[in-house]
Parts: C-alpha cells; structure tokens; sequence
C-alpha cells in the first residue's frame, strides 16, 4: 500500500535559525510530491511541486526552497526562518494504480512549525 | 483561472440530522473535484472524488457528494451526522492551468459542528 511519512510533527525555532522538514513515500514509484502550508487552521497554499528528481516548481516567492534528492524523498528547508513562516506544512503525493494517476492526493501529517 | 469556493465558514447540525456542506466550483473543461476531512492538528484525509460518471458520489465514512454540472456545484452530504463528524472539510479542485502536474486548488474549508 502507499504511504507517506512526515518529520518532525512539531519544531519550534527561532528567527534567523535554519529549517528542515521531511517527508517521503512508500508503495509508489515516480509520484508527483507537494508541499502545501497551512495558516490559521484554514485553506491550504502550495508551496512547491515535483513530478520528478531534481524538478522544483515553486509556485510563490518565500523564504523557503524544496529539493528531491530521490525519488520518494521530498525536503522543505530555509536556511534564516521568518516569523511569518510559521504554520502547518503538509507533504503529499498523487495516488497512482497500475502506473496512473487516479486523480487525488494523499497527505502525510503535517508538521507545525513556530517560529519565536 | 480555476477556483473552488466554500461559502460557509461553519455549519451547524444536530446529531442524527443530515447535512450539507456547500462547495461550488469555477473551471474550463470538465472538473475533477474532491472532498476532504481534517481533525485538528491532523494531515487531511481523503473523502470522495467526482471525475467522471454518476453525478452522486459515495464515499468513506458514509459521505456522498453530488456533482451539478448546471449550478457548478459538489456539495458534500450525509443523511445522519455523527458528533464524530466534527472536523474541517475542505473541497478542492484539480489545476489543469499548468499542465498535467495533478495540483489541487482548496476551498478556504467549511467547519461542521454536529452537537450532540
């Protein structure tokens, strides 16, 4: 089955420090990987997508930057956090069957970040 | 540009009453759309998901969404609500605009309360 792992679920850090957020995927091979972030307990907003090794599309200007060093392994990272940068970040991939995509995602966690 | 609107911030419902949680939808083409649940500080879940086919959808945990091409709406429902159905549920919509990146556009969420 397919499955997805995010890491760590809570960090707290402070201005300036650097970030690091983890997710990978299990059960799948060559999925499209997100990072969406959370504010406010409401709606969602992308952050970046792959559909493959080494392809980042980021889809606003931040203070973050993403990379998939392999093919089920997806990283968040910033190297001086931002206050503003606190929120609830969720890693997801796109469900595939028999090498297809079948339309939705599947979420992993989530990982809540303080910035102080 | 593709959009997705929930325009209830929250819905209120006695347990055992059915409910309707609103999502009404704006893209060119035919729409791919999607139901999620999110309990607190938890990733959000899959529900249920309309592509193709008949317009009533069924679902986990007992939800259906109907799809109505004429109105562009997918609203979720289900015929008795559960004090445990008390979550965020967030609608969403498949982005086409770029390509075939499988990039979901979310509603802002809907909160249901079921009280007891």
């Amino acid at each position: 089955s397919q499955t997805i792992h995010q890491w760590p679920a809570t960090l707290v850090q402070p201005v300036g420090s650097p970030l690091s957020l983890e997710c990978t995927v299990e059960g799948t091979s060559n999925p499209n990987l997100y990072w969406y972030r959370q504010a406010a307990g409401r709606g969602l907003q992308l952050l970046f997508y792959s559909v493959g090794i080494g392809q980042i599309s980021s889809e606003v200007p931040q203070n973050l930057s993403a990379s998939r060093p392999q093919d089920r392994q997806f990283i968040l990272s910033s190297k001086k956090l931002l206050l503003s940068d606190s929120g609830f970040y969720l890693c997801a991939f796109s469900s595939l069957a028999g090498g297809w995509e079948t339309g939705e995602l599947f979420f992993g966690e989530g990982s809540r970040l303080t910035v102080l | 540009a593709q959009s997705v609107a929930q325009p209830e911030d929250q819905v209120n419902v006695a347990e055992g009453n059915p409910l309707t949680v609103k999502c009404t939808y704006s893209v060119s083409g035919n729409p791919y759309l999607f139901w999620y649940v999110q309990y607190p500080n938890r990733g959000l879940q899959f529900l249920l998901k309309y592509i193709t086919g008949d317009n009533l959808v069924k679902g986990s945990y007992g939800f259906e969404a109907e799809f109505n091409k004429s109105q562009t709406s997918f609203h979720l429902k289900k015929p008795s609500a559960l004090v445990s159905d008390s979550a965020l549920y967030f609608c969403a919509v498949r982005d086409f605009g770029s390509g075939n990146t499988g990039k979901l556009i979310f509603g802002q969420g809907t909160t249901l309360q079921v009280k007891p």
